[in-house]
């Protein structure tokens, strides 16, 4: 089956900096890949995806490259804000079932 | 509030008791997905429903687990028998479908705990 593997575990950013999170995934059949962020004791909330034919996707401050050679797919959050404090999930599908990686817990320092 | 809904929001058990969680998806949604959640983790995948059908079930549901989408709107999830390990965020999720893989939106999840 497939297996994302997400790093940083943690990672702190001065505000207005950037952030960069990557993931690997095993599968060569999966084709969507979707970027959660999940605020403490909230629901994860789907910030941005890419599918396999596209390599780029941008919206505002949020940006995902994806290298399907490569199997590797990172977010980038620019002008980080103290609202993007939370944990960011990475996944993968290649059919119905979303395979997540373990996670990134972002704190931005003011 | 045209988002999924879960219920209830925390379900504290005694180990060996049954416990039924109930999902309602967006209204035009007819794929319906259950995940778990432990702390620290990211949301592993149970099953998933198209319509009434359901259509894959993770290794990770026990025979203990149960889940049903009678008239393919509202789902509920049966945990019987529950162990302390059971004890965890259990996540549902709904999207469009069929055809291709579509976004997922998950509802607040169902916090249990067994003691």
């Amino acid at each position: 089956g497939e297996n994302v593997e997400q790093h940083p575990s943690t990672l702190s950013v001065q505000e207005g900096d950037s952030a960069v999170i990557k993931c690997t995934y095993s599968d060569s059949a999966s084709n969507y890949f979707p970027w959660y962020k999940q605020e403490l004791g909230k629901r994860p909330q789907l910030i941005i995806d890419i599918r396999s034919n596209v390599g780029e996707k941008k919206d505002q401050r949020i940006a995902v490259t994806l290298n399907k050679t490569a199997k590797h797919f990172s977010l980038h959050i620019t002008e980080t804000q103290p609202e993007d404090s939370a944990v960011y999930f990475c996944a993968a599908s290649g059919n119905e079932k979303l395979t997540f990686g373990t996670g990134t817990r972002l704190t931005i320092i003011p | 509030d045209t988002g999924v809904s879960q219920d209830p929001r925390h379900k504290i058990t005694k180990r060996g008791q049954n416990v039924t969680f109930r999902c309602d998806p967006i209204s035009e949604h007819n794929r319906l997905y259950w995940y778990r959640q432990t702390l620290g983790q990211g949301p592993e995948f149970l099953t998933y429903f198209q319509n009434e059908a359901q259509l894959e079930k993770s290794r990770l549901l026990s025979d203990r687990f149960s889940a049903e989408r009678p008239k393919g709107s509202f789902s509920t999830l049966e945990i019987q028998r529950t162990e302390q390990g059971d004890s965890a965020m259990y996540l549902c999720a709904s999207s469009l479908g069929p055809g291709g893989v579509h976004e997922q939106y998950f509802g607040p999840g169902t916090r249990l705990t067994v003691t």
